[in-house]
């Protein structure tokens, strides 16, 4: 099946630094990706969607100035958390949706996500 | 998208088949049913999806009912390794692919 991957897996960082997670789909193509965080126990809850060569859309109540999204290939998205402070320690997970429509059209295919940690 | 109701937990013997009950009782004729899982700190992981007709993959099969207001998501024989929680998710067929995710059913499988 299509996969995609997330780097880095785990991050730690100290207060007020900035951090870069990538978002790759590694067989296909994805004009559409998708970013989501999770707390302890929670679901998931989508941050933003993420548009190749557009701005990102983001869900209300996430800070767009703080959570920086490019998607500039067809095979990559970031997500830069821009001086992160211990609140938004989370898991971070991307997601991409075939453009040749695999899935289906709601189908997502999911990274194995981004534990950050601010210290 | 409409809305979907899970049970928050279910057990499951290994080996014999996990049903796990969805309802949807607001779903539209153009929204589909989506089933993932996330095993504990994974990502999601795609298992299903169906819109009016039962569907049958390698991994499970996806009951609908006719009316489409609840369906059952079906793992023939669970292991050990089907313990996760499972997301039931309805969503439109033109809407430009935003998932969300409810609070899903634990399901966890035991020896």
């Amino acid at each position: 099946g299509a996969v995609v991957s997330q780097h880095p897996s785990w991050v730690i960082c100290k207060s007020g630094t900035s951090v870069k997670i990538e978002c790759r789909s590694l067989d296909f193509q994805a004009t559409t990706m998708f970013w989501y965080r999770q707390f302890p126990k929670q679901s998931l809850m989508l941050m933003a969607t993420s548009n190749e060569g557009s701005k990102a859309t983001y869900e209300q109540g996430v800070e767009k100035d703080k959570f920086l999204i490019n998607h500039a290939s067809l095979t990559l998205s970031t997500l830069t958390v821009t001086s992160a402070h211990p609140e938004d320690s989370s898991f971070y997970i991307c997601s991409a949706r075939d453009d040749s429509g695999g899935l289906g059209i709601g189908g997502q295919y999911f990274g194995p996500g981004t534990r950050l940690l601010v210290l | 998208d409409a809305k979907t109701t899970q049970p928050p937990s279910m057990d499951c013997a290994e080996g014999r088949a996990a049903n796990l009950p969805c309802n949807h009782s607001t779903i539209s004729g153009n929204e589909y049913v989506y089933w993932y899982r996330q095993i504990h700190s994974q990502g999601p992981q795609y298992i299903i999806h169906g819109l009016k007709n039962n569907e049958t993959n390698e991994m499970a099969s996806l009951i609908i009912t006719e009316d489409r207001k609840s369906s059952t998501l079906i793992l023939p024989h669970a292991t050990l390794r089907d313990t996760a929680v499972y997301y039931c998710i309805v969503r439109s067929g033109t809407s430009y692919g935003k998932l969300t995710f409810g609070q899903g059913t634990i399901l966890t499988v035991h020896p």
